[in-house]
């Protein structure tokens, strides 16, 4: 089974609109985290966000924010307010306690003037 | 500080040679991998070193493939007899390899690899 999900090959959406980036998670450990990535044309992979099993809370950083949903086992990257640059591949990401990382497929988003 | 960085950052070879890719993770980080991403895909895992530890080869997909990290540092990814298929950007990742959940990695540039 996948560990990492991403059913949205590509997305797009409006200037200064916001858009949400699915992604879901297998595991069957309490202990994990949540990484999502963003590949601009360039290739460099940037981290954006992480989110821990145990934090009560979404994380947010500036115009991101993960709505995590830990029953669903899913963590949803959402833009806000987006912008030209965002337009980009997103990529999921989970971290099982000690192990390596699983990487989803992607979703490319384009951001339309 | 630094980053991730990796050399050479395109490299063209015939079929059948060998090359040699190389990773300088981030100052301080034990944890680094290997990753292959061929066009349009996604990421995949190909191996991972944590300190002194044996590294987990689980993604290496042929023995044409091995990598060592020297001193806990830079790594080097080596392909013997490189077949077309072998052509992909190979990316190099780096963290601080706490044993928990909270370990973020941080990439390299990558390295484009054309196999003709």
């Amino acid at each position: 089974a996948q560990k990492i999900t991403q059913t949205q090959p590509g997305m797009f959406v409006q200037e200064k609109e916001a858009v949400t980036l699915d992604c879901t998670y297998d595991t069957s450990d309490p202990s994990y985290g949540l990484f999502w990535y963003k590949q601009p044309s360039s290739g460099e992979m940037i981290f954006l966000i992480y989110q821990g099993s145990y934090d009560q809370q979404n994380a947010t950083e500036g115009r991101y924010s993960l709505n995590f949903q830990k029953a669903r086992k899913s963590a949803n990257l959402v833009i806000s307010a987006s912008q030209l640059g965002d337009s980009a591949m997103y990529f999921c990401a989970m971290r099982e306690y000690g192990n390596q990382f699983y990487f989803g497929t992607g979703t490319s988003l384009t951001v339309i003037p | 500080g630094a980053g991730v960085s990796q050399s050479p950052s395109n490299k063209v070879t015939e079929k059948g040679k060998d090359v040699e890719l190389r990773c300088d993770p981030i100052s301080g980080h034990t944890a680094l991998y290997w990753y292959r991403q061929s066009l349009g895909q996604g990421l995949e895992f190909l191996i991972y070193f944590q300190g002194n530890s044996a590294p987990d080869k689980s993604g290496l997909p042929s023995d044409r493939f091995s990598a060592e990290r020297t001193g806990g540092s830079v790594s080097t990814l080596t392909i013997q007899r490189t077949q077309q298929e072998d052509s992909a950007v190979y990316l190099c990742a780096s963290s601080l390899g706490l044993a928990g959940i909270t370990d973020t990695q941080y990439f390299g540039p990558g390295t484009r690899l054309t196999v003709l």
